[in-house]
């Protein structure tokens, strides 16, 4: 199975700066179709994950352009361009290349 | 809008059955794959399982394997999970998710197995 290896494990910041995590793969996830496979969810407080990023800088329908993702082969970054008090909750990458499905620990995304 | 919703969780002892229910609608059912994704309390993200479209192949997580099986009826819209002898370490908030890739999910279901 494909690792998938978040960090930091946790952030604090103060509303209006930016923010990055980090994600790496055990594996590349650069498809022969030349497409990456990364993926990335937020989990608010008390709800069920919902997508914000696929194929490493898609923005899924909705989402803020605030959010934005990076990378290639097995190193990936999202970025909040400037924090804001909504986006707390626990942030994870997931590999969409093999099954099983892999997820990483989770980014725990608080405001000071 | 894509709305999924789980039901069929609750409290059951080890070795138990429960099967739980995912009703989708909001998008043609029967052309999409569809996944089930757990959480354990205060742990991260384990996919489970997922079958494709129009009944098509199914995946298991190893965890899972021979104790629980995936299907969908394309008729009611509906994605279920039989899980069979369950275990402690099943417990779990169970989430159906649109596609293989998870895409959109349902708000879950929380399944117990403890004596």
């Amino acid at each position: 199975d494909i690792v998938m290896t978040q960090t930091p494990l946790s952030l604090s910041v103060t509303p209006g700066q930016p923010a990055s995590i980090s994600c790496k793969s055990s594996q590349s996830l650069l498809h022969s179709d030349g497409k990456t496979y990364l993926y990335w969810f937020l989990q608010k407080p008390g709800q069920s994950p919902h997508l914000l990023i696929y194929e490493v800088f898609s923005r899924f329908s909705g989402v803020p352009d605030r959010f934005s993702g990076s990378g290639s082969g097995t190193e990936f970054t999202l970025k909040i361009s400037r924090v804001e008090a909504e986006d707390v909750g626990v942030y994870y990458c997931m590999q969409a290349i093999h099954l099983p499905r892999t997820f990483g620990q989770g980014t725990k995304v608080e405001i000071k | 809008e894509v709305q999924l919703l789980e039901s069929g969780g609750g409290l059951v002892q080890p070795g138990e059955s429960l099967r739980l229910s995912c009703a989708g609608s909001g998008f043609t059912f029967s052309t999409y794959a569809m996944s089930w994704v757990r959480q354990a309390p205060g742990k991260g993200l384990e996919w489970v399982s997922a079958i494709g479209g129009s009944g098509g192949p199914t995946y298991y997580a190893d965890s899972v394997k021979g104790r629980f099986t995936i299907s969908r009826d394309d008729s009611k819209n509906t994605l279920y999970l039989q899980m069979n002898s369950l275990r402690a370490e099943d417990t779990a908030v169970y989430y159906c998710a649109k596609d293989y890739s998870v895409t959109q999910w349902g708000q879950g279901t929380l399944v117990t197995v403890s004596s």
